[in-house]
């Protein structure tokens, strides 16, 4: 059964960039498409982007000017960088793989990122 | 964000039956992408009860059953329990976002 596990700073401050890794345990990261969703406090879910092992990446339109991702196959690692965060980009961040049919199928527990001075 | 459509709350009685509908456009699920559902209880991570339109994962009680038609879906819980209280998300794919899109959320209590 394949886990993931977020790690990174709980408290990133405003105009900063919020970095986060996911590490990805019981399986492989190939062949498969990986994605980062968040959560603010009290709200639904949001899509903020996916990577193929790849390296392909998409987007979400409203963060792309913000938003990369990245991933290590060598370490079964992908990570999120977004940057020039403000208040309004505190969540829990989680990752996610993605299997076929766009199914999110295993998530991560997720990580509360704050965003404040 | 959001882009698919969902009820903010339904309740009803042990025992009873509630329907959740969520309710897209011709880019996600009128374009024939699946719908899945999730539920997130308090503090958790959210979790597939729900795949590829009307598919249980092993474990997933048969109470829960899907369905979609056009441009929506619907998730319907039968026999309803206190167990079954529980924040529930439709999710699917847009082909105009290039990227998942998930409902609003619904709130289901059990009275």
């Amino acid at each position: 059964q394949v886990q993931l596990q977020e790690s990174g700073p709980g408290l990133v401050k405003p105009s900063e960039t919020l970095s986060l890794t996911c590490t990805v345990s019981g399986g492989s990261i190939s062949p498969y498409y990986w994605t980062w969703i968040r959560q603010p406090p009290g709200e639904g879910l949001q899509y903020i982007g996916d990577i193929y092992y790849t390296g392909n990446t998409n987007y979400h339109p409203s963060l792309k000017s913000r938003v990369s991702m990245s991933v290590d196959t060598s370490k079964n690692q992908f990570s999120l960088k977004l940057n020039s965060v403000t208040a309004a980009d505190t969540a829990i961040y989680y990752c996610v793989r993605v299997e076929s049919g766009g199914l999110l199928d295993s998530w991560g527990q997720g990580t509360l990122v704050t965003v404040s001075s | 964000q959001p882009v698919l459509t969902q009820p903010p709350s339904v309740s009803g009685a042990p025992g009873r039956r509630v329907t959740i509908s969520c309710t897209g456009r011709s880019s996600n699920i009128g374009a024939g992408y699946d719908v899945n559902w999730y539920r997130q209880l308090p503090g958790a991570a959210p979790k597939v009860i729900i795949y590829g339109n009307t598919n249980r994962p092993s474990g997933v009680p048969d109470r829960f059953s899907g369905s979609k038609s056009g441009t929506s879906a619907s998730l319907a819980i039968t026999g309803l329990q206190a167990e079954d209280e529980a924040d529930y998300y439709c999710q699917s794919y847009d082909s105009s976002l290039s990227g998942y899109v998930f409902g609003t959320g619904t709130k289901v209590t059990v009275l």
